[in-house]
């Protein structure tokens, strides 16, 4: 169980384009998901929270125009990075948190990751 | 500042042997510590969680221990495999405030023949 997928699992897009990541958790509600980015070598950072049916808090320095977050439902997500430059190309992990009250520890479950090329 | 500091940043060892992965935190107020694998190119696995009343937790070959009191951590793989070759991040969550993550930079262990 847990399980948390993303897709398209990398991307290739020419700058200027907007890309759409979805991120689904697939056995479970969540009530919040979370969207991070990961450059080479360093750890994941937060963008943003997300709530089902509410606007998302954004991270200070992440630009809420570029990166656009819909959260419609209790078991889907997306991410789209808006007018997408090269200095966006990285990897975007997603994860996803259970409702509140099914896991003691509030445990979030991680995506397996979108890979953005931004030519 | 809630911070996490992992070490080594990296480490090679032979298939078979066992090590060990340090983590210091500053993480108030503290939640619970999680251990997470991954894998180059795809999304972090969690390992072991533990609260505040847990010492130590396994997970198989890995065996996670927590002294509440030094806030430090460490996890412990035993007989490596080359499937073992990852990075491992040590993540911290504080109460409240959406139980936001604090992650540690992580160390990149490779599991050589």
């Amino acid at each position: 169980g847990a399980v948390v997928s993303q897709h398209p699992s990398r991307v290739i897009c020419k700058s200027g384009t907007s890309v759409k990541i979805e991120c689904r958790s697939l056995d479970f509600q969540a009530t919040t998901m979370f969207w991070y980015r990961q450059f080479p070598k360093q750890s994941l950072m937060l963008m943003a929270t997300s709530n089902e049916g509410s606007k998302a808090t954004y991270e200070q320095g992440v630009e809420k125009d570029k990166f656009l977050i819909n959260h419609a439902s209790l078991t889907l997500s997306t991410l789209t990075v808006t007018s997408a430059h090269p200095e966006d190309s990285s990897f975007y992990i997603c994860s996803a948190r259970v409702l509140a009250g099914l896991s003691s520890y509030n445990e979030q479950f991680f995506g397996p990751g979108t890979r953005l090329t931004v030519l | 500042k809630n911070q996490v500091e992992q070490s080594p940043q990296s480490l090679i060892i032979l298939e078979g042997k066992n090590c060990t992965l340090q983590c210091n935190y500053t993480v108030s107020p503290f939640s619970n510590l999680r251990w997470y694998k991954q894998d180059t190119g795809r999304g972090p696995v969690s390992l072991t969680i533990m609260t505040f009343s847990e010492n130590t937790k396994s997970n198989g070959r890995y065996t996670a221990t927590l002294d509440a009191d030094t806030k430090q951590s460490s996890l412990h793989i035993t007989a490596s495999q080359l499937s073992d070759s990852a990075s491992y991040i040590c993540v911290v969550s504080a109460k409240g405030g959406g139980n936001k993550l604090t992650f540690g930079t992580g160390t990149q262990l490779k599991v050589e023949l």
